[in-house]
């Protein structure tokens, strides 16, 4: 069965700084990644996603994953910060179940930003 | 990419009664799944409806307390039923638009039970 695991319930950086987010998956059959973030009172919002091909996989707002099948990781990345990145994360794999595929969703993480 | 109309967008409910969420897309989509985050936690798949079926629902989820309609290719609704404080949650419907992997979800549903 596929799982998430995202290490770090809060992350803090300064404004500027690097942004690196954790998300290992374990999956049978090779993993459909994704990574949402969800602004305070609103719905999630895809940042990137993998399926196939490359491994560095570009997202909006200046993010970036790279899916690493000998590590198991899908890590999210933003090489400085800003303060309008402040928001819950979160790492989801696509699981086949029951002939349609679901979204199987880690804990999340809170990126903190401060100046 | 599609979008999803979700209403109501948050409501204070009495317990005992029930709460019918909508979800309307402006697309025709074969799936559609309702979510439940509840406070401070990630989100946890209800059930998935497919047009014309019976929804599927994940283990700890029953019919009976959260029936769900999906009448046509673009709307569904889910019910929350008998609601006790404990049903405090978002609830978050979520579409599969392009076939291909690309879920989106609508603004979410912020029920609070008293």
């Amino acid at each position: 069965a596929q799982s998430v695991t995202q290490l770090g319930s809060h992350v803090s950086v300064s404004e500027g700084a690097l942004v690196l987010l954790r998300c290992n998956y374990s999956s049978s059959v090779p993993p459909y990644l994704f990574w949402y973030v969800q602004y305070p009172n609103q719905g999630l919002q895809l940042l990137l996603k993998y399926t196939t091909g490359a491994t560095l996989v570009k997202g909006i707002n200046g993010f970036e994953a790279e899916f690493k099948k000998s590590e198991t990781s899908f890590h999210l990345t933003k090489p400085s910060a800003h303060m309008s990145d402040a928001a819950e994360y979160f790492c989801a794999v696509s699981a086949l179940s029951g002939g349609y595929n679901k979204l199987i969703f880690g804990a999340g993480t809170r990126l903190a930003v401060h100046p | 990419s599609a979008v999803i109309s979700q209403k109501p967008s948050r409501d204070i409910c009495q317990r005992g009664t029930s709460l019918t969420i909508q979800c309307q897309v402006d697309s025709q989509v074969t799936m559609m799944f309702w979510y439940r985050q509840q406070p401070g936690q990630s989100l946890t798949l209800i059930a998935t409806a497919n047009q014309g079926s019976e929804a599927t629902y994940e283990s700890g989820f029953v019919i009976d307390k959260f029936p769900i309609s999906r009448p046509n290719l673009t709307f569904s609704t889910l019910t929350v039923s008998n609601m006790s404080p404990e049903d405090s949650s978002i609830y978050l419907c979520s579409v599969d638009w392009s076939g291909r992997y690309g879920y989106t979800f609508g603004s979410g549903t912020r029920l609070t039970v008293v």
